[in-house]
C-alpha cells in the first residue's frame, strides 16, 4: 500500500531559525512529489513540485529535496519567518495510480518572532 | 488558488438531508478529484474522473455520487448526509504534472 508519512506533527522554532520538514513514503515508484502550504481554514498552496527525474527544486527561501532510493523528501525553510507559520504538507504521485495524490497528514509549523 | 472554484463555502445540513457541492475549473484540465481533509486523517480521495463523462472510486467513495458532465465542471452529491460526513471537501484539477486545489467548502452534517 502506498503510504506518505509526515514527522513531526508539530514544530515550534525562533524566527530566524534553519528548518527542516519531512516526508517519507513507501513505494519507490514515485512520479512526482508536491509541498504544499495550507493557512487555517484556507485551501492547499502549491510550493514546490519534484519530478522523479530530479534531486531538488528551490524557490525562494524554500528548497525542497527528494531520494527515490531511501524514500524521503525534505523541504528546507531557511531563515524562517512568523509569516511562515501554517501547515505544511506532502504528497506523492506514484506511477499507474491515475494521477491521485497521496497526502502525508502535514506537520503545522509555528514561527515565534 | 485561481483556476477552481469551489460552491458552497460553508454549509449546515441536517442529517439525512441531501446536497450537491460544485466544482468548476477555467483551466482545462482534463483531471478532476474531491477530497475530503479531516483531522488526523488527513486529505482523503472519494472520487476522481480522468475526463469528461468518466469517474471512478477513490479510497473513501461510500455515501456519495459524483456527476462529471462537461470538461470544467465536477460535482460531488451527498444523497441522505450523516455525521460522519462532517468535514472540509476539497476539489482538485491535475495538470501535467502539478495539482490545483480550490479553497474548500466546511460541511458541517448536525
Amino acid at each position: 500500500k502506498q503510504e506518505v508519512t509526515q514527522i513531526p506533527a508539530a514544530l515550534s522554532v525562533p524566527e530566524g531559525e534553519n528548518l527542516v520538514l519531512n516526508c517519507s513514503f513507501t513505494d519507490s515508484a514515485i512520479y512526482n512529489l508536491q509541498w504544499f502550504r495550507q493557512d487555517p481554514g484556507k485551501g492547499l498552496t502549491s510550493l514546490l513540485l519534484i519530478q522523479s527525474s530530479q534531486r531538488e527544486q528551490t524557490s525562494g527561501r524554500l528548497n525542497a529535496s527528494l531520494d527515490k532510493s531511501s524514500g524521503r523528501s525534505t523541504l528546507y525553510i531557511a531563515a524562517s519567518q512568523p509569516g511562515d507559520s501554517a501547515t505544511y504538507l506532502c504528497a506523492g504521485r506514484f506511477s499507474g495510480n491515475t494521477g491521485k495524490l497521496i497526502f502525508g497528514q502535514g506537520t503545522t509549523l509555528q514561527v515565534k518572532p | 488558488n485561481a483556476g477552481v472554484t469551489q460552491t458552497p463555502k460553508f454549509q449546515v445540513l441536517k442529517t439525512g438531508q441531501s446536497m450537491t457541492l460544485q466544482c468548476a475549473q477555467d483551466m482545462n484540465h482534463n483531471s478532476m478529484y474531491w477530497y475530503r481533509q479531516d483531522p488526523g486523517m488527513g486529505l482523503r480521495l472519494i472520487y476522481y474522473s480522468a475526463s469528461e463523462g468518466t469517474t471512478d472510486k477513490g479510497e473513501v467513495p461510500n455515501g456519495y455520487n459524483v456527476s462529471r458532465l462537461n470538461k470544467r465542471e465536477f460535482s460531488l452529491r451527498l444523497e441522505s448526509a450523516a455525521p460522519s460526513q462532517t468535514s472540509v471537501y476539497f476539489c482538485a484539477l491535475r495538470g501535467n504534472t502539478e495539482a490545483f486545489f480550490g479553497q474548500g467548502t466546511r460541511l458541517t452534517v448536525v
